[in-house]
């Protein structure tokens, strides 16, 4: 197990709705990375976390935002769902904020449909 | 690197035998090439790394080989097992912003 946890496991929307999704990093682990996983598709990055801040974003609109809390964990907001942000939705975390080359822990991801 | 191409999209192999996938990177300036497993349900895993100044690495079943020359990585995985099967990416970017592919499904067929 790689230690970060995500929840929920599932969850269903409507269209319009908000949604917070929550990211438990693995201990020792300041930076947490969020993406999101379309169906037979590789992760795309929505954007990081360290210590706090926003330190770098993805294509993604505004309406995807986010928070670091200071035990590091995260959290995921997305408000105004659409049917396309129907996804699966991962969060994964690394030791060291900046850090170019270490492996980056994923979590078994928050499933999200938009009705 | 930053742009990576991966192939190919799908491989099927019989249990026992080798499966090799192999990804082109643009970045000369590369030094990081990390493969990463992703079972159904689950996370993306790390399974093996390796850096521009080593040429080979291996694992148990599991080697990656480097070529900085023609900018390419490969994975290796011998003597295949049911457990292998799942999508295997070689991401690009770095640690704070992977980028992803669409990856290549394995299937190992008992």
């Amino acid at each position: 197990e790689t230690g970060v946890t995500q929840s929920p496991t599932h969850l269903i929307k409507t269209r319009g709705q908000q949604v917070t999704l929550r990211c438990s990093s693995q201990s020792g682990h300041n930076t947490v990375s969020w993406y999101q996983q379309a169906l037979g598709q590789g992760p795309q990055f929505i954007f990081q976390y360290y210590r706090e801040e926003e330190n770098g974003r993805g294509n993604f609109p505004p309406r995807f935002s986010g928070l670091q809390f200071p035990n590091y964990s995260s959290e995921l907001n997305v408000n105004a769902l659409e049917l396309d942000d129907s996804a699966l939705y991962l969060c994964a975390s690394s030791p060291f904020g900046g850090a170019l080359e270490t492996e980056a822990f994923f979590g078994q991801g928050t499933r999200l449909t938009v009705v | 690197g930053e742009n990576v191409e991966q192939h190919p999209s799908t491989l099927s192999v019989q249990e026992g035998d080798s499966a090799v996938i192999k990804c082109t990177y643009s970045d000369s300036a590369s030094n990081y090439f990390p493969w990463y497993k992703q079972e159904l349900g689950k996370g993306p895993q790390l399974i093996i790394d390796i850096r521009s100044n080593v040429g080979e690495k291996k694992d148990q079943r599991i080697a990656v080989t480097l070529n900085k020359t023609a900018k390419h990585f490969s994975l290796h995985i011998t003597e295949t097992q049911p457990e292998d099967s799942a999508v295997y990416f070689c991401p690009g970017g770095a640690t704070n912003k992977l980028i992803f592919g669409t990856g290549t499904l394995l299937a190992v067929q008992p």
